[in-house]
């Protein structure tokens, strides 16, 4: 149980276009999604938390213009990076708590790779 | 404000031997405490979490974590490392309660020496 998906696994983009990557908890629902950031050997940085049918809270220095999140069910998370640039290239991860429940855990994705060129 | 520190960046051990991994935690009160793995180009799988009572928690794999409230730390342990383990490990602290936000530590790469 707890498992969390995120789609796509990779993607390549040119700069100036926008790409969209989902998270999706498979077999739970989750009231509250995270985006995370990760640059080669290092830690994770919180980007954002995301709640079902609100407006999502973004820590300070991200952009939430650039960086667009959308909860739109319990089980489906968007995040998609608009006008992207080579700086953007990182590794996003996500997570879904099932917070409320016993376990009140959060449950990562395997990651996203985006390239942009 | 919340913290955690993992004091060892990289770590060598030979297969078969133990292991311990330190993690030292701020936080005003008994937080929630998680010790999750991530191998290369992976997310991050749980091992095991610390919520309250029994302060040594048994996880996935083989592992092991103890919270000493004194010492403000949460050290994971394993008697006999396999090279399946080579991977890297990262701390993290959270709020009790709902919607509450992980803190991570910087990580400790794990190389297994066969």
């Amino acid at each position: 149980g707890a498992v969390v998906s995120q789609h796509p696994s990779r993607v390549i983009c040119k700069s100036g276009t926008s790409v969209k990557i989902e998270c999706r908890s498979l077999d739970f629902q989750a009231t509250t999604m995270f985006w995370y950031r990760q640059f080669p050997k290092q830690s994770l940085m919180l980007m954002a938390t995301s709640n079902e049918g609100s407006k999502a809270t973004y820590e300070q220095g991200v952009e939430k213009d650039k960086f667009l999140i959308n909860h739109a069910s319990l089980t489906l998370s968007t995040l998609t990076v608009t006008s992207a640039h080579p700086e953007d290239s990182s590794f996003y991860i996500c997570s879904a708590s099932d917070f409320g429940s016993s376990t009140d855990t959060q449950y990562f994705g395997p990651g996203t790779r985006l390239t942009v060129l | 404000a919340q913290s955690v520190t993992q004091p060892d960046i990289h770590i060598t051990v030979s297969e078969g031997a133990s292991l311990e991994l330190r993690c030292n935690y701020s936080y005003g009160a008994t937080p929630y405490l998680f010790w999750y793995v991530q191998s290369p180009g992976q997310g991050l799988q749980l091992l095991l979490k610390y919520f309250s009572g029994d302060t040594l928690v048994q996880g996935i794999k083989g592992f092991e974590a103890e919270f000493k409230r004194s010492q403000s730390s949460f050290n994971l342990r394993k008697p006999s490392v396999h090279w399946s383990d080579a991977a890297e490990y990262f701390c993290a602290v959270g709020a009790p309660g709902g919607y509450n936000k992980l803190i991570f530590g910087a990580g400790t790469r794990l190389a297994v020496h066969p």
